[in-house]
């Protein structure tokens, strides 16, 4: 079974950092768009940030300006650079992408473990 | 940005009944770009469903997806034990992927 595995979470004080990873060795990373999604504690999944293999990265509002989403081709890897940590912030974060699917077609058919980021003093 | 709602909330059935979730987007949007999940607790989400009727590899058949415009819908024909969980729609928007906020369905 084809699938991401995810790092980087841990504990981190509120106005911290922490970046997360987000790679595989089946598949190309930069052949399509790559996705971080993230779940609160007993909440709905939320959409966070998504960059397309052409580059272009798109963020929901609540994380706008705070993270960033990056890929580095020569590692097959994509990352979410968290800064300004907020207490709503922890969640457990997947990455995901749209791997057997169809051109033309959307679905998020391959879904990492997930990582837990908690923020908290 | 487009709005998806589900309902309902929370859908009580028992083994063999059929279930029939709604997502409601707040605009028209693409068939080709509403996506069904099921999350179980503790597990990652999996896809069922993409462009409203097409089933990911390996679903069952008692699986399907269908409408358009605003309005769309995920049925379960004979509900199996497994089949008690969480289900989500989400949209691919061009600037961001939006989820609706979930049906859950549970044993009667």
């Amino acid at each position: 079974e084809v699938q991401l595995v995810e790092s980087g979470g841990g504990l981190i004080q509120p106005g911290g950092s922490l970046r997360l990873s987000c790679g595989t060795s089946e598949f190309i990373v930069s052949n399509n768009f790559m996705s971080w999604v993230r779940q609160a504690p007993g909440k709905g999944l939320e959409w966070v940030s998504v960059i397309y293999s052409s580059g272009s990265t798109y963020y929901a509002d609540s994380v706008k300006g705070r993270f960033t989403i990056s890929r580095d081709n020569s590692k097959n890897t994509v990352y979410l650079q968290m800064n300004g940590l907020r207490a709503e912030d922890t969640a457990m974060y997947y990455c995901a992408t749209k791997y057997g699917v169809p051109p033309g077609h959307y679905g998020m058919d391959v879904w990492g473990q997930g990582t837990t980021v908690t923020v908290s003093s | 940005e487009i709005v998806l709602t589900q309902s309902p909330g929370t859908l009580s059935l028992s083994l063999g009944e059929r279930a029939t979730l709604s997502c409601r987007a707040s605009q028209s949007i693409s068939s080709s770009h509403l996506a069904w999940y099921q999350q179980k607790p503790g597990q990652a989400p999996r896809l069922l469903i993409y462009a409203t009727s097409s089933r990911a590899t390996g679903i069952p058949d008692r699986f399907s997806g269908s409408g358009s415009g605003t309005d769309f819908t995920l049925t379960i024909s004979r509900l199996e034990p497994e089949d008690f969980a969480v289900y989500y729609c989400q949209l691919f928007g061009t600037f961001f992927f939006t989820f609706g906020p979930g049906s859950k369905v549970d044993m009667k």
